[in-house]
């Protein structure tokens, strides 16, 4: 069965500071990898995804894939009070298939 | 992205009862998902709703339980049957907007609660 692990957290970092949310994955044949992020009561909204091993950064946002290891990471600069938020790895199936395998997410707190 | 709405946003409906949710979006799309979101959980892919065939449904899912509609690239609805107090939820529609890259775009989501 293919899986997508998070730490649950929760994970608590001070303002101004980086948070590290980590994922790991069982299915070498994945391809893409994401992550969405998920505010209390809302749906998950996509923040990054990335394909190729190495960083790929957006603005605060910056995602790393080792695909050897089977590990995809999220980083996030300079931490807000609104980054605080339930925070959802998911990794495509591999095969072809265009079904998504979700974590079951890691809540961040950012404490002002 | 695509713009996504879901109707209704929440529920709160009987035992025995069936409701169904609908999800539009502004593009026709050519992969639509239906998942569902269990309180403190992570989300569960119910059935890809493909246009013109019937849904594909993955493990635990069947059809009598949670009939799917896709009759045009922009529109689905997903049928809760025969409610019970375990049904309560969120479920969410996704849209896949560029074929081959995986990447799902959410609705907002429909609440739904059974008593």
């Amino acid at each position: 069965q293919k899986e997508v692990e998070q730490n649950s957290g929760p994970l608590s970092v001070p303002e101004g500071a980086i948070a590290s949310l980590n994922c790991t994955y069982s299915d070498r044949g994945s391809q893409s990898f994401f992550w969405y992020r998920q505010y209390s009561g809302k749906s998950p909204e996509l923040i990054m995804f990335i394909y190729s091993n190495g960083d790929k950064e957006d603005g605060r946002f910056t995602a790393q894939l080792n695909k050897a290891s089977q590990y995809v990471s999220l980083l996030i600069r300079d931490s807000q009070p609104s980054d605080s938020a339930t925070y959802l790895c998911a990794v495509s199936e591999g095969g072809g298939s265009e079904k998504l395998v979700f974590g079951k997410g890691t809540k961040l707190t950012v404490n002002p | 992205s695509a713009v996504i709405s879901q109707k209704p946003s929440r529920d709160i409906c009987q035992r025995g009862t069936s409701l169904t949710i609908q999800c539009q979006v502004d593009s026709q799309v050519t992969m639509m998902f239906w998942y569902r979101q269990q309180p403190g959980q992570s989300l569960t892919l119910i059935a890809t709703a493909n246009q013109g065939s019937e849904a594909t449904y993955e493990s635990g899912f069947v059809i009598d339980k949670f009939p799917i509609s896709r009759p045009n690239l922009t529109f689905s609805t997903l049928t809760v049957s025969n409610m019970s107090p375990e049904d309560s939820s969120i479920y969410l529609c996704s849209v896949e907007t560029r074929v081959g890259t995986d990447t799902q775009y959410f609705g907002p989501g429909t609440r739904l609660t059974v008593l």
